[in-house]
């Protein structure tokens, strides 16, 4: 069963941490991206990656940054946790190609404390 | 500037019932693909259907259609038959190049 898998259901980090989530998938897929989801703001994307070491900033990548050392993993750091990033971060990846929706990870709910 | 608009927050249904979600979307480009997803309490979001946007003919995947009129941009899902199951935030989105747009969700509450 393919998968896209975040490390973590549930992280409490304090202000001022440094946070790393992570996201693996088994699909070979190109593309790799990060949101976060706020009730009543839907899915905001963060960051996004179209291959190994590429990176693109998506609507809100402020207090974030990205790694993609490896095809199949995509990182988010949050490099200075603020209680504002308090929230459900969802990854998904995708294959090129417009017929091709997204696989989602179970997510992840950061609580700063 | 792609836009999707999901003008309901929140709808309900009784069991056995059909109900349908609304969507409507902004682009001024003519290939792109449109979804429906599911994302139940247990929070991760599943692919319900999808609609190409050359393919007039509305998508189907057993309860669950679309009606897709491309010239007034909208995208509806119609649930029929509800069952307790489907209770959950559904989620509308475009896919342009490799980006997709999602709308704010509707929460649907199925009432037994």
């Amino acid at each position: 069963d393919v998968k896209v898998t975040q490390s973590s259901r549930y992280l409490v980090k304090r202000t001022g941490e440094k946070v790393f989530l992570e996201c693996v998938q088994d699909m070979d897929h190109e593309n790799m991206f990060w949101y976060r989801q706020d009730p009543g703001l839907g899915l905001r994307l963060i960051y996004f990656s179209y291959d190994v070491k590429m990176k693109e900033k998506g609507d809100i990548p402020e207090g974030y940054s990205v790694s993609r050392e490896k095809k199949e993993r995509f990182s988010l750091i949050l490099e200075s946790a603020s209680t504002n990033q308090t929230s459900m971060y969802l990854c998904a990846s995708t294959f090129s190609g417009l017929n091709y929706g997204y696989t989602f990870g179970s997510g992840t709910r950061l609580t700063v404390v | 500037a792609q836009t999707v608009t999901q003008s309901q927050p929140e709808m309900s249904v009784q069991e056995a019932e059909t109900v349908t979600l609304s969507c409507t979307y902004d682009t001024s480009e003519s290939d792109y693909y449109l979804f429906w997803y599911k994302q139940p309490p247990s929070r991760q979001m599943i692919l319900v259907i999808r609609q190409e946007a050359y393919k007039q003919q509305n998508a189907t995947e057993n309860r669950f259609s679309v009606n897709f009129q491309k010239a007034a941009k909208s995208f509806s899902l119609k649930i029929s038959d509800s069952q307790l199951g489907d209770a959950a935030m559904y989620f509308c989105a475009y896919r342009s190049g490799n980006q997709f747009y999602f709308g704010t969700g509707t929460s649907l509450t199925v009432i037994p």
